[in-house]
């Protein structure tokens, strides 16, 4: 597709339930973000790959959350065991480059998946 | 650690003005500075990508500015129009990390 496609677009889960967020990024794309954003704030930064590795995880809250892009295209984020503090927008963005290499190094960001855990 | 901080928080002008927002991060070690605009319930659409060479991006209407040794960059919209009501968020890269750091946005309502 011509741009980043996040599915679901919404997930309402139950508490203590495990859900699994797609992200699809721009073709040929090497670097990939997570973020997270709540009602009001802007987005914060969960983790990032280049490729298939997963560079930095810094920013995911809790072991709970896990992430993965295994062929360096297609990721995953997960959240095990959902608390009511997961509810937020999921963020997905690309960039052809990485960050700090000259041009190419645009984020394009998905639509996001709304999250409400009740 | 870097913070970003965008001013003001709200705006809400009449059609046709032009307009200035602020953005301050506190880091001057970037690789580049980027604008978005997020409409309610959507995702972000990426406006301007400013790198740290450079001192200015213009697409049509919109022209911003980076001054890093101060810290600031602006966003200058020229003759508002309705349709430029949205949240606008800028991120900053810094040097040495992958991720981008946001502000928490300025909501701007154009009133016809």
């Amino acid at each position: 597709g011509a741009g980043v496609s996040q599915s679901p677009r919404y997930k309402v889960a139950k508490r203590g339930q495990d859900v699994a967020l797609r992200c699809d990024p721009i073709s040929g794309h090497v670097s990939l973000f997570w973020y997270q954003q709540a009602l009001g704030q802007g987005p914060e930064f969960l983790t990032y790959f280049q490729n298939e590795a997963q560079l930095d995880k810094s920013g995911l809250p809790s072991d709970r959350f896990f992430a993965e892009r295994p062929e360096g295209s297609v990721s995953t984020l997960k959240i095990q065991r959902t608390q009511q503090e997961d509810s937020a927008v999921y963020l997905c963005a690309s960039s052809l480059r990485q960050p700090g290499h000259g041009m190419n190094t645009e984020a394009f960001f998905g639509q996001g998946t709304r999250l409400t855990v009740v | 650690k870097q913070e970003v901080t965008q001013i003001p928080a709200a705006l809400s002008v009449p059609e046709g003005e032009n307009l200035v927002l602020n953005c301050s991060f506190t880091d001057s070690a970037i690789y580049n500075l980027q604008w978005f605009r997020q409409d309610p319930g959507k995702g972000l659409t990426s406006l301007l990508l400013i790198q740290s060479s450079q001192r200015e991006q213009t697409s049509g209407r919109l022209n911003a500015s980076l001054d890093k040794s101060s810290g600031r960059s602006t966003l200058y919209i020229a003759a508002s129009q309705p349709g430029d009501s949205a949240t606008y968020l800028c991120a900053v890269s810094t040097s040495g990390t992958y991720k981008y750091i946001f502000g928490t946005g300025t909501r701007l309502k154009v009133l016809a």
